[in-house]
C-alpha cells in the first residue's frame, strides 16, 4: 500500500496567515493527488483535485501543488471558517489511501 | 442539488451483519461510479470500496475483502454495503462518495453526511 505521511499533524494559525500543508508518498504518485477538508462533525469535501485543480466553489485561496513523492497545500490567507482537518488522498495505486489528517486551529 | 444520505446505522454485535444504504439524488446515478469511506471514532479516512456506475469494475479494501459486499441499484438510484461478520474495529462513521472518474477510483465529490456504525457485545 502507498503509505501517505501529512505534516504537520496540527497546527495553529492567526486569521490572515498564510498556511502550508505537506503530503509525502511513499513512491512516486505522479500527480494522483487530491485534497478534503472536514469540518467538525461534518463529511469531507474535495478541495483540490489532480494535485493543483480547484474544484468547483472552492474559495481561490486554497490552492495544492506538486508531483511524484511531495505535494504541498496552501492557505493563502486564513479565515476563522477554515478551522478543520484537512487530508490527502492518493489514486494512483490500489487501495486509495489517505494521509492521517492536520488539524487546523486558529491561534 | 447533488445530495447523498446514508441509512442504516445501527448497534450490532460481533459476527453480526448490517446492510447500509444510501440514496443519491440530483444526478444521473447510473452514470457515476461509487464509492464507501469509513472513519473510525477519533480517526482518518479509509477508503472501503469502488463500484462502477453498471457495476462491472467493484474494488476493496483488503480489511473488508470477502467481508463486505458492494451493490447498487440504478433503477432506484441506490447504493448499498452489506457487511457480515462485522469486528469491534469496523466501528465508524461510514460515508458513501461519487467518484468523478469512469472504470478506476479517483476523486470524490460529494459525499453523505455519513451513518453510524458500532459493533459491540
Amino acid at each position: 500500500d502507498i503509505q501517505m505521511t501529512q505534516s504537520p499533524s496540527s497546527l495553529s494559525a492567526s486569521v490572515g496567515d498564510r498556511v502550508t500543508i505537506t503530503c509525502q508518498a511513499s513512491q512516486d504518485i505522479s500527480n494522483y493527488l487530491n485534497w478534503y477538508q472536514q469540518k467538525p462533525g461534518k463529511a469531507p469535501n474535495l478541495l483540490i483535485y489532480e494535485a493543483s485543480n480547484l474544484q468547483t466553489g472552492v474559495p481561490s485561496r486554497f490552492s495544492g501543488s506538486g508531483s511524484g513523492t511531495d505535494f504541498t497545500f496552501t492557505i493563502s490567507s486564513l479565515q476563522p471558517e477554515d478551522i478543520a482537518t484537512y487530508y490527502c488522498q492518493q489514486y494512483d495505486n490500489l487501495p486509495i489511501t489517505f494521509g492521517q489528517g492536520t488539524r487546523l486551529e486558529i491561534k | 442539488e447533488v445530495q447523498l444520505v446514508e441509512s442504516g446505522e445501527g448497534l450490532v454485535q460481533p459476527g453480526g451483519s448490517l446492510r447500509l444504504s444510501c440514496a443519491a439524488s440530483g444526478f444521473s446515478f447510473s452514470v457515476y461510479s461509487m464509492n464507501w469511506v469509513r472513519q473510525a471514532p477519533g480517526k482518518g479516512l479509509e477508503w472501503l470500496s469502488y463500484i462502477s456506475g453498471r457495476s462491472t469494475t467493484i474494488f476493496y479494501a483488503d480489511s473488508v475483502k470477502g467481508r463486505f459486499t458492494i451493490s447498487r441499484d440504478n433503477a432506484k438510484n441506490s447504493l448499498f454495503l452489506q457487511m457480515n461478520s462485522l469486528r469491534a474495529e469496523d466501528t465508524a462513521m461510514y460515508y458513501c462518495a461519487r467518484d468523478l472518474s469512469s472504470g478506476y477510483p479517483n476523486w470524490f465529490d460529494p459525499w453523505g453526511q455519513g451513518t453510524l456504525v458500532t459493533v459491540s457485545s
